[in-house]
């Protein structure tokens, strides 16, 4: 099957600093991604879609500007944690498909965010 | 609004024992049913799909549009089964996964 890498798998960082993580899928090329976060214990909350070379798409709820997402390319998206505090750590995953209708949603191994 | 619901966070069962993993959802449409799995330290994979149906792994789920479920069955339970099982539906195309809150299946030996 695809493959979706994230980058990096862990990251601890202070308040107040920024944050990126990567998604890449490696070995085709994915028109449209999703983040989701996941707290421990719980379900994947959706919380934005992303197309290549559009602006993505929130969830009600999730700050645009405070999680910043990319998708120039075929095969990258960013989501970028914007001056984090605590209550942003959590488990980030995405996922990566293809533009024909109805094709699977292929995930990443996630990124554990510990804000101190 | 779409709604998954996984009644039971926590499944044990015997090895060997049938297991049965309820999953019903709320959709005004006609939504695509899936049923993705989360083994210990792995990432999140898809196991089934209502429009394939297919058998993975042993485990079959059938779509009831009467009682609005897809659950989850398999009728002898491994020890290799035991994760963590999501149901997730989605409109038709290529919309976001609404996911459910999962249900940890364990197997006892």
């Amino acid at each position: 099957g695809a493959v979706v890498s994230q980058h990096p798998s862990w990251v601890i960082c202070k308040s107040g600093t920024s944050v990126k993580i990567e998604c890449r899928s490696l070995d085709f090329q994915a028109t449209t991604m999703f983040w989701y976060r996941q707290f421990p214990k719980q379900s994947l909350m959706l919380m934005a879609t992303s197309n290549e070379g559009s602006k993505a798409t929130y969830e009600q709820g999730v700050e645009k500007d405070k999680f910043l997402i990319n998708h120039a390319s075929l095969t990258l998206s960013t989501l970028t944690v914007t001056s984090a505090h605590p209550e942003d750590s959590s488990f980030y995953i995405c996922s990566a498909q293809v533009a024909l209708a109805g094709s699977e949603q292929f995930f990443g191994p996630g990124t554990r965010l510990t804000v101190l | 609004a779409q709604r998954v619901t996984q009644p039971e966070k926590l499944l044990s069962v015997f090895k060997g024992a049938p297991v049965e993993l309820k999953c019903n959802y709320s959709y005004s449409g006609s939504p695509e049913l899936f049923w993705y799995v989360q083994y210990s330290r792995q990432r999140l994979q898809l196991l089934l799909r209502h429009i394939s149906r297919e058998s993975i792994k042993g485990f079959t789920a059938d779509l009831n549009k009467g009682e609005t479920s897809f659950h989850l069955k398999k009728p002898f339970a491994q020890e290799e089964d035991s994760a963590m099982y999501y149901c997730a539906l989605r409109d038709r195309g290529n919309t976001p996964l609404v996911f459910g809150k999962g249900t940890r299946l364990s197997v006892i030996a």
